[in-house]
């Protein structure tokens, strides 16, 4: 069963568009989410999420995770076409499952 | 600092033959291992991962085994390859301070196999 859950699959925005990248999950013994980002091979880390409404920032990526609810959100502000990536969402309960991915193409 | 190194990147293997990938961690000791498997549009699947050596744990049952022979090493293995093995294979390694995956993976290059 897919336990963490990415939307939109893929997307494409032009250059200064903001994005929205959304990761639901739902596990037993959450202890924290991670967002990674993969150009072309190895993923690279972005964010760690453990507490509910205190957002992380990074430049112009921001993330911000709700427990409640069970989802966080990643945003990117004034696109650029090297933040064309695939955006992974992991969530760590005693193991890290990963998302499908989002697919983020940025136009020139 | 650490850096983790795996190969081969890409190969192309006939049906029916073996497999062997590998990953070496430098600049740590004791460090968990993980291996990923990458499908188009199916995220990250966790194949297997060891918190010491000759500690493996599978998570799925498939037609790959996977072993630690030593600290720092952790190869990826199949005795007769199947169309399905093709993927993006990934290696990762945590902090084995805690004897359970938590927080930032870091991962390697990647290999590139293709079954025909």
């Amino acid at each position: 069963e897919d336990k963490v859950v990415q939307s939109p699959l893929s997307l494409v925005v032009h250059e200064g568009d903001t994005v929205t990248l959304n990761c639901s999950y739902e596990v037993t013994n959450f202890r924290s989410l991670l967002w990674y980002k993969q150009e072309k091979k190895a993923p690279t880390f972005l964010f760690m999420l453990t507490s509910s409404g205190i957002e992380k920032k990074s430049g112009r990526l921001s993330s911000i995770l709700d427990k409640k609810e069970l989802f966080s959100i990643l945003n990117i502000t004034a696109t650029q076409t090297g933040d064309s990536a695939v955006y992974l969402c992991a969530v760590d309960d005693y193991k890290l499952s990963f998302g499908a991915g989002t697919t983020v193409t940025v136009r020139a | 600092s650490q850096t983790i190194h795996q190969w081969p990147a890409t190969l192309v293997q006939p049906v029916g033959s073996p497999l062997s990938l590998e990953c070496t961690v430098e600049g740590t000791s004791n460090p968990n291992l993980y291996w990923y498997r990458q499908a188009a549009g199916r995220g990250l699947q966790l194949l297997f991962y060891s918190v010491g050596i000759g500690q493996i744990s599978s998570e799925v049952p498939q037609n790959l085994s996977a072993s630690r022979p030593q600290d720092r090493q952790f190869i990826l293995s199949s005795k007769k390859l199947l169309l399905s093995d093709s993927g993006f294979y990934l290696c990762a390694w945590t902090s084995g301070r805690a004897k359970i995956n938590t927080g930032e993976l870091f991962f390697g290059e990647g290999s590139r196999l293709t079954v025909l």
